[in-house]
């Protein structure tokens, strides 16, 4: 079982839907959480971290995570085509060290 | 400010040929990432600097790869004797050095080897 779980997708919602992107991961140790958008042929980008179980807001974009169903997700409010990018999640436990899952990939269609 | 910068952005090499991959992080930032990303996956952690001294190089996958940071600012990753499976993007980061500070990612060096 590989450390942190994504669905490759592609997952496809129309403008303005809200996109639900989620992310497993297999140990009791991790205490962050941190969600990436990465554009084609581009470097990720920290779009959300999260540290405590519960929601975070930042904008259009809310963070969930629950550590002992060990699973983090990302919804992103009102999507726009713009928002189409791999959505890449990690967590890292007590090194600085992140772990990467293989990333989503979203399509938001006009 | 600058942010991380990568060069060259582009390598093309031939296998068994040494290459010489430089990270330059953004000033201040005292911890410096490598990882490398294949086409599809997300991105693999290689080693990890804190200021001159590599604090993690776990991700490291075998000696013909080694990496540098004499001063503590810029990095170089160095890869001996290449193979067509070193082909990838490899990309650097940098952080202010705490454990929830945020990594910010330079544009990736794309290494193919032929």
């Amino acid at each position: 079982q590989k450390e942190v779980e994504q669905n490759s997708g592609p997952l496809s919602v129309p403008e303005g839907a809200i996109a639900s992107l989620n992310c497993t991961y297999s140990d009791r140790v991790s205490q962050s959480f941190f969600w990436y958008r990465q554009y084609s042929g581009k470097s990720p980008e920290l779009i959300m971290s999260i540290y405590s179980n519960g929601d975070k807001e930042d904008g259009r974009f809310t963070a969930q995570l629950n550590k002992a169903s060990q699973y983090v997700s990302l919804l992103i409010r009102d999507s726009q085509p713009s928002d189409s990018a791999t959505y890449l999640c990690a967590k890292s436990g007590g090194s600085y060290i992140p772990t990467f899952g293989r990333g989503t990939s979203l399509i938001v269609h006009p | 400010g600058a942010g991380v910068s990568q060069t060259p952005s582009n390598k093309v090499t031939e296998k068994g040929k040494y290459v010489e991959l430089r990270c330059d992080p953004i000033s201040g930032h005292t911890a410096l990432y490598w990882y490398r990303q294949s086409l599809g996956q997300g991105p693999e952690f290689l080693i990890y600097f804190q200021g001159t001294g590599a604090a993690d190089d776990s991700g490291l996958p075998n000696d013909r790869f080694f990496a540098v940071r004499p001063e503590g600012s810029v990095s170089t990753l160095k890869i001996q004797r290449t193979e067509r499976g070193d082909s990838a993007m490899y990309l650097c980061a940098s952080s202010l050095g705490g454990q929830h500070d945020t990594q910010y990612f330079g544009p990736g060096t794309r290494l193919t080897v032929l």
